[in-house]
């Protein structure tokens, strides 16, 4: 079973609107983390927003935050006011805590957002 | 601060031939390093986690002959691609664990002809 489900391959907004991007996860871990990354064009993977199981608020940077809804196992990303930059690649992934010496990411499939004009 | 860096950038070579990519955790150290590889419109997939000092310990159905991972220091880890051939095509990106959290490295294109 997939621990990391992106449902939305891709998705268009317009400019200055918000958007909703879903992540949903799959865990029996009671501790872990849940990570934001974008990619742009040029491939590199910029780090957004963490969010942690044990975190009582949602995570908020600047135009990004997580609406975290623990009982659902879900980690949407919501991006305010979109901007042309915005248009990329967005991956969720989680870090298990247990059986994770090595603390790898679990990445989900990700999902291409396109702002338009 | 926590940036990682890749070399090179990118890369072409032709089939058959070895290919070493480096990554370096420039301003941290660095005692955990993961390895991704990323085909065209796909999400990443982890390679290998490597350990300063240790083998490296690679994902199901990556082998381990064909992707020599060596993460000689705390701040360097180099994945050398073994005769490498067309279907080894693909965006390769390494990442750093550090103390506050997890770095990526901006990649390396690399195409096999």
């Amino acid at each position: 079973a997939q621990k990391i489900t992106q449902t939305q391959p891709g998705m268009f907004v317009q400019e200055k609107e918000a958007v909703t991007l879903d992540c949903t996860y799959d865990t029996s871990d009671p501790s872990y983390g849940l990570f934001w990354y974008k990619q742009p064009s040029s491939g590199e993977m910029i780090f957004l927003i963490y969010q942690g199981s044990y975190d009582q608020q949602n995570a908020t940077e600047g135009r990004y935050s997580l609406n975290f809804q623990k009982a659902r196992k879900s980690a949407n990303l919501v991006i305010s006011a979109s901007q042309l930059g915005d248009s990329a690649m967005y991956f969720c992934a989680m870090r298990e805590r247990t059986n994770n010496a090595g603390n790898m990411l679990t990445f989900g499939g990700g999902t291409r957002l396109m702002v338009k004009p | 601060g926590a940036v990682v860096s890749q070399h090179p950038s990118w890369v072409i070579c032709k089939s058959g031939t070895s290919v070493k990519i480096e990554c370096r955790s420039l301003d941290f150290q660095a005692t955990t390093m993961f390895w991704y590889r990323q085909f065209p419109k796909q999400s990443l997939m982890l390679m290998a986690t490597s350990n300063e000092g240790s083998k490296a310990t690679y994902e199901q159905g990556v082998e381990k002959d064909k992707f020599l991972i060596n993460h000689a220091s705390l701040t360097l880890s180099t994945l050398t691609v073994t005769s490498a051939h067309p279907e080894d095509s693909s965006f390769y990106i390494c990442s750093a664990r550090g103390q506050f959290g997890q770095y990526f490295g901006p990649g390396t294109r690399l195409t096999v002809t």
